[in-house]
């Protein structure tokens, strides 16, 4: 069975540009979520979504936004970049259901914004 | 809120020792608790995990952690260390209070000598 893909793997933003990132999850796994990691703040939880519903947000500002579609396959957004946002945009993909699961992460996307 | 420690931000070993890196977490109730291993510009690989029941759990590659409820710790470990071994090791945890949200630590580089 295939991982968790994410597109594009590196990509290069200026200030005040908008930028997409796109996640697909293993195969039948129905929830997906996100997190930066950046060399200050480390790992830290963005938002999940699950049935193209957002379940969970973590504590970043609105110009983080995320959606999903009905094939689980979302994508994250960040409008008005700022060199902050520069990082490692991670997905990762469980199964949805009821409990606790185990998160699978794809290789992330390298993101650096100048 | 939960929240993980790993006090050790690098370590260094030589290859063929043994390994156990630390992890503290803070949280009220039972938690559920993940070491992740990250090798430079790769996602995050699962090592093991531990969500109830018998308090040493195994994992792949040859590590093993140990649930301590009594200290709070679940730690990592590891009987001979391989050059293949090196990278940056994140414990997490989740709660049912965040759903499938992980909190990690900020990260043990390990570095192996020959």
């Amino acid at each position: 069975k295939a991982g968790v893909t994410q597109t594009p793997r590196y990509l290069i933003k200026t200030r005040g540009q908008q930028v997409t990132l796109s996640c697909s999850p293993i195969s039948g796994h129905r929830s997906v979520s996100w997190y930066q990691q950046t060399p200050g703040q480390g790992l830290q939880f963005l938002f999940e979504y699950f049935s193209e519903t957002q379940r969970n947000k973590g504590n970043f500002p609105g110009r983080f936004s995320g959606r999903q579609f009905s094939n689980s396959r979302s994508e994250m957004n960040v409008s008005t970049l700022e060199l902050g946002d520069s990082a490692l945009y991670l997905c990762a993909s469980r199964l949805g259901g009821q409990g606790q699961e185990t998160q699978y992460f794809g290789p992330g996307t390298r993101l650096l914004v100048l | 809120a939960q929240s993980v420690t790993q006090p050790d931000i690098h370590i260094t070993v030589s290859e063929g020792a043994s390994l156990e890196l630390r992890c503290n977490y803070s949280y009220g109730a039972t938690p559920y608790l993940f070491w992740y291993v990250q090798s430079p510009g790769q996602g995050l690989q699962l090592l093991l995990k531990y969500f109830s029941g018998d308090t040493l759990v195994q994992g792949i590659k040859g590590f093993e952690a140990e649930f301590k409820r009594s200290q709070s710790s679940f730690n990592l470990r590891k009987p001979s260390v391989h050059w293949s071994d090196a990278a940056e090791y994140f414990c997490a945890v989740a709660t049912n209070n965040a759903g499938n949200m992980l909190t990690f630590g900020g990260g043990t580089r390990l570095m192996v000598k020959p």
